[in-house]
């Protein structure tokens, strides 16, 4: 069974700028959380999906947004991009929302330049 | 979710049993404790968790103080694969395990 897969895994982009990241949870997961994890701050939750809607959100402004598809495929977008968000961006996938245990995914690098 | 705290590294010789302390005092009864492991650039792996009672799985073993106040991830026979970051996290039972509060963890570094 394939793992959470992450894409792209590296991304460079501006300042300004707006991005899109993926996230296609394990087969049969239902539940999708986003984190960000910088040197300073560490690893901070983001938001999480559970069946196409959003079910809790960490405090980050509302640049900040993501959502998921029926398949359960989720996206984070993050737009006007400061150079503050640079991070790797982190997804895990539950298999369902009783679930405890949560598989992470390689991560996003993203650099704002 | 109750405030952790971890020693921030820690070494440990390859072959020897690796004790990674945690202290979360103002735990709840309905608190678990989870353990999670992150290798340099990869996403956090999950080790372990528990409520009460000790725990041991294929990775890890969990000892929970008898007030729960404390615990400890023993990896029994440490690795150089098991150099990197653990995180002791504490999470309420009946509320979303998807939102996991992450502190800065214990550098475990293995030497050989």
């Amino acid at each position: 069974k394939a793992g959470v897969t992450q894409t792209p895994r590296y991304l460079i982009k501006t300042r300004g700028q707006q991005v899109t990241l993926s996230c296609s949870p394990i087969s049969g997961h239902r539940s999708v959380s986003w984190y960000q994890q910088t040197p300073g701050q560490g690893l901070q939750f983001l938001f999480e999906y559970f069946s196409e809607t959003q079910r809790n959100k960490g405090n980050f402004p509302g640049r900040f947004s993501g959502r998921q598809f029926s398949n359960s495929r989720s996206e984070m977008n993050v737009s006007t991009l400061e150079l503050g968000d640079s991070a790797l961006y982190l997804c895990a996938s539950r298999q369902d929302w009783g679930s405890t245990e949560a598989f992470f995914g390689q991560g996003t690098r993203l650099t704002v330049v | 979710d109750a405030k952790t705290t971890q020693p921030p590294s820690m070494d440990c010789a390859e072959g020897r049993a690796a004790n990674l302390p945690c202290n979360h005092s103002t735990i709840s009864g309905n608190e678990y404790v989870y353990w999670y492991r992150q290798i340099h650039s990869q996403g956090p792996q999950y080790i372990i968790h528990g409520l009460k009672n000790n725990e041991t799985n294929e990775m890890a073993s969990l000892i929970i103080t008898e007030d729960r106040k404390s615990s400890t991830l023993i990896l029994p026979h440490a690795t150089l694969r098991d150099t990197a970051v653990y995180y002791c996290i504490v999470r309420a039972g009946g509320t979303s395990y998807g939102k996991l509060t992450f502190g800065q963890g214990t550098i475990l570094t293995v030497h050989p």
